[in-house]
């Protein structure tokens, strides 16, 4: 059972362009959302976050949102470069049991053409 | 800063060998993370501590998995026997804190084959 879902395992984007990453959640107990970023042969580093409290952070180029009825949030990347092209992991946690962990999705690769 | 270092990053087995990977977090990380990638997946938490006690196992095979985090800093997670479904990449991280809004820090991973 995924608890958190990234339903696109690639997406493509020219350079210049803005680039949406989207995550779907089913575990109502989440109210913490990261999204993480890979490089090759790297581990995974902290992009942003957001709080169930709000439905917006802005990060310099990165956005992200969060719509609870719909258990659903994105990353926008404005404008997105060569240097974002990477893997991005969408991330999500809670206050209770096992929802305390961080759960990811199975991550979307991105690229993006210069 | 010196980031979260793993150690080896590469390492091939044969089936049912023995194998142990060693992680050294960020100083002063008081919370120390394994996790289980497997190709095309996120990662998978297999155990948190929280100084030198695992406070969260649920997920760690017990069978052929053990870790351990001696003096509460270094850890080491070890497979025996190692199987063919183990290969994977094994992520170690850590936290200053663990009430779930912490950043948590990754290393490299180590990539581990199985033949």
């Amino acid at each position: 059972d995924q608890q958190v879902k990234q339903n696109s395992p690639s997406l493509s984007v020219q350079e210049g362009r803005i680039s949406i990453l989207n995550c779907d959640y089913t575990n109502s107990m989440f109210d913490y959302f990261l999204w993480y970023k890979k490089y090759p042969a790297e581990g995974p580093t902290f992009l942003i976050s957001i709080s169930s409290i709000k439905d917006k952070n802005e990060d310099g180029r990165f956005t992200v949102f969060l719509n609870k009825s719909a258990k659903h949030l994105s990353l926008h990347i404005v404008p997105s470069q060569p240097g974002d092209s990477a893997v991005y992991f969408c991330a999500a946690s809670g206050v209770g049991g096992s929802a305390r962990q961080l759960t990811f999705g199975s991550g979307t690769q991105l690229t993006v053409l210069p | 800063e010196a980031g979260v270092v793993q150690s080896p990053r590469y390492k091939i087995i044969e089936k049912k060998q023995p194998v142990a990977f060693w992680c050294n977090p960020i100083s002063g990380h008081n919370t120390l993370y394994w996790y289980l990638q497997n190709l095309g997946q996120g990662p998978e938490l297999l155990i948190r501590y929280e100084n030198e006690e695992a406070v969260d196992d649920s997920q760690l095979p017990k069978d052929r998995f053990s870790a351990e985090r001696l003096k509460g800093v270094d850890s080491t997670l070890k497979i025996q026997p190692a199987e063919l479904g183990d290969s994977a990449v094994y992520l170690c991280a850590s936290s200053f804190g663990s009430g779930g809004r912490e950043t948590q820090y990754f290393g490299p991973g180590t990539r581990l084959l199985v033949l």
